[in-house]
């Protein structure tokens, strides 16, 4: 593995499905984050983590959950997907949440119908 | 009115033009300012990284950080196909969410360079 992946590469998805967002990384980074990005409305914050055991809410956490078992995964969880969460989802990480510089996977595409 | 601001474009030069992106903000607390390039379905990756107010070189890419006036550009010299990309401003240093710091992103200037 080299820096993030990210799984899967698209989707599309019924909606009030579930579905979970996977995110994996092996540069050893504390801090990771969940984005999504949308025309018109930039990069925005879902959640993130500071460090394996926490996380935290960003700008539009509601209808999204996350977890973070270990320092490698940080998972995105839609527990009931609504049209409106058509996006395409990036995962980032950074050393810690106090650097500013932060790396980005490939990004997943959903659609929910 | 939103942090960052970012014209969308489209932009679209000549190759071997000096390409101008820019973007204001209205927080006064942003120390960090970075600029990522953004190629079509792939992921941000990071360009420019600048402390404060000055400039920045790398290669063809100037970065260039005015706090005064709330406003930041990077230029582009000698364009090239190959910076055909999304380019995005991103600033921090301005609010802590629950100890992280929070990086705020521009809308994303689409560029396209014509060989």
């Amino acid at each position: 593995i080299a820096g993030i992946t990210q799984a899967p590469t698209s989707q599309i998805l019924a909606a009030g499905r579930r579905m979970t967002l996977r995110c994996t990384q092996d540069m050893r980074h504390n801090a990771m984050y969940w984005y999504r990005q949308d025309l018109g409305l930039g990069l925005r914050l879902i959640h993130y983590s500071n460090t394996a055991g926490t996380t935290g809410k960003g700008e539009v956490p509601d209808g999204y959950s996350v977890s973070r078992a270990n320092t490698d995964d940080f998972p995105l969880t839609l527990a009931s997907a609504v049209p409106s969460q058509t996006s395409v989802y990036f995962c980032a990480t950074s050393l810690d949440t106090s650097t500013d510089t932060q790396y980005f996977g490939p990004g997943t595409r959903l659609t929910v119908l | 009115q939103k942090e960052v601001e970012q014209d969308p474009g489209p932009l679209s030069v000549p190759e071997g033009a000096i390409v101008s992106l820019n973007c204001t903000y209205s927080n006064s607390a942003f120390q960090y300012f970075m600029w990522y390039r953004q190629y079509s379905r792939k992921g941000p990756e990071l360009l420019m990284y600048t402390y404060s107010s000055g400039n920045k070189e790398d290669g063809r890419f100037t970065a260039q950080v005015d706090k005064s006036s709330k406003y930041i550009s990077l230029f582009i010299r000698d364009s090239q196909p190959s910076d055909s990309a999304t380019y995005l401003c991103a600033m921090s240093g301005g609010s802590i969410i629950q100890g992280a710091q929070k990086l705020v992103f521009g809308q994303g200037t689409r560029l396209t360079i014509n060989p």
